[in-house]
């Protein structure tokens, strides 16, 4: 699989709900960061957490990161109806300089 | 809030034409990006521009791109003679010297 595989890659749940989105990557990292993006338009920068961290919460967002299975998630809790969007991980790779290297992406449905 | 922008929002060229796309990045960021995003897939790396040089380029980044900051506000990527596979939507993005980097809301050209 490639660098940044996410699953799963659409997720459909009622509003009240928690979504839970997985990513893996395969190098070694310096952080590891998520995007939301709504359809057709441009990504925005939803949380970070570093190679040295193991969980980051944002308000309604909890990321966790286990670097020894090179894997993080990210957990929504008590999902909206404007959660609907797709989330990516992005990794900047360990001596890249700072480009970002995009997951695949989970295609979140939130209903009402 | 200061965001990046990006113009035109949909560009449609012939095959073989140069076009130029333009950012504008937020006023105080430093590093600048250019990523791409063909329609279903995943964002991918193009290039990365620091104190009027490329940082860091990806394979994708031919002889046929280039990346110019012709005064203080915006920044061009320059694409010399599209082909099809050219289509996609071109994002910019900025950043100040963090890792979390700010997305315009992307160009989609459409390359006949």
């Amino acid at each position: 699989s490639q660098q940044g595989e996410e699953d799963p890659q659409a997720l459909s749940i009622q509003e009240g709900e928690n979504a839970t989105m997985n990513c893996s990557y395969k190098t070694s990292i310096n952080n590891l960061q998520w995007y939301r993006q709504n359809s057709g338009r441009g990504l925005v920068h939803l949380i970070l957490i570093r190679s040295n961290e193991r969980e980051k919460h944002s308000g309604r967002l909890r990321v966790t990161l286990d670097t020894s299975k090179k894997s993080s998630s990210l957990l929504i809790t008590a999902s909206r109806a404007a959660d609907t969007a797709s989330y990516f991980c992005a990794t900047e790779n360990t001596g890249t300089a700072s480009k970002l290297t995009f997951g695949t992406g989970t295609r979140l449905q939130v209903t009402l | 809030e200061p965001e990046v922008t990006q113009t035109p929002s949909h560009q449609v060229t012939q095959m073989g034409q140069e076009v130029i796309l333009r950012c504008v990045p937020i006023s105080n960021h430093l590093y600048f990006y250019w990523y791409r995003q063909i329609l279903g897939q995943k964002v991918e790396f193009l290039v990365s521009f620091y104190n009027n040089e490329i940082s860091e380029k990806s394979e994708i980044f031919d002889d046929q791109f280039s990346v110019e900051r012709p005064d203080g506000s915006n920044f061009t990527l320059k694409i010399r003679s599209t082909k099809l596979e050219d289509s996609a939507m071109y994002f910019c993005a900025s950043t100040r010297g963090g890792p979390a980097q700010y997305f315009g809301p992307g160009t989609r050209l459409t390359v006949l």
